[in-house]
């Protein structure tokens, strides 16, 4: 069964880059879209983007000038980079498989970012 | 980008009653819509994906219908374990986009 697991420093300064990494174990990465989704304390979910093992990818617009995801297929990993972070960017960040239209879902647990000085 | 407004918000409901929740696009996005049940502290779990197809290990009391812009969830007979927040997310498109999420509580 593929497990996916974020990481990444937990506190991050108001206009720096917040960086995770999401490590997929259990089947291969080139298997499955995947995708960043976050959630604000308290709030709804907010779909930030996607990529494929190819490097193919697209972002939310609201987010598109300041993110970036990438993937390293040999280390089974993909990563987000969120710049220019303001408090808004506080909220609990996942990982995902973004195959929606396949039988196969899979989720990280989850981990909170928090933006302040 | 493809709106999907979800209702209620919110509702009360009691252990074996029937209930549904509805999401309606802004615009037509076939049957690429699914539903996922989170409870407080954990990921989202996918229920339903093609709008009505049963993700494996999901009970059967969890149905989903519709297709184009109106989508609907049903749970037939409310259980303890599913007092949660519901979303749909339409995936036709880019952005992905979820409804707001309908939080069903005990009454």
């Amino acid at each position: 069964q593929v497990q996916l697991q974020e990481s990444g420093p937990g506190l991050v300064k108001p206009s720096e880059t917040l960086s995770l990494t999401c490590t997929v174990s259990g089947g291969s990465i080139r298997s499955y879209y995947w995708s960043w989704i976050r959630q604000p304390p308290g709030k709804g979910l907010e779909w930030i983007g996607y990529i494929y093992y190819t490097g193919s990818t697209d972002y939310n617009p609201s987010l598109k000038s300041r993110v970036t995801i990438s993937i390293d297929t040999s280390k089974n990993q993909f990563s987000l980079k969120l710049s220019s972070v303001t408090a808004a960017d506080t909220a609990v960040y996942y990982c995902a498989s973004g195959t929606y239209w396949g039988s196969d879902d899979f989720w990280g647990q989850g981990t909170l970012v928090t933006v302040s000085p | 980008d493809i709106q999907m407004t979800q209702s209620p918000s919110s509702l009360s409901a009691s252990v074996g009653d029937r209930v549904t929740i509805t999401c309606r696009a802004s615009q037509g996005i076939r049957n690429d819509l699914g539903w996922y049940q989170q409870k407080p502290g954990k990921a989202p779990k996918r229920l339903l994906y093609a709008a009505s197809s049963l993700q494996s290990g999901v009970p059967s009391r969890f149905s989903g219908s519709g297709s184009g812009t109106e989508f609907t969830l049903t749970i037939s007979s409310l259980q303890p374990e599913d007092f949660a927040t519901y979303y749909c997310l339409q995936h036709n498109s880019y952005p992905r986009t979820f409804g707001q999420g309908t939080k069903v509580e005990i009454k």
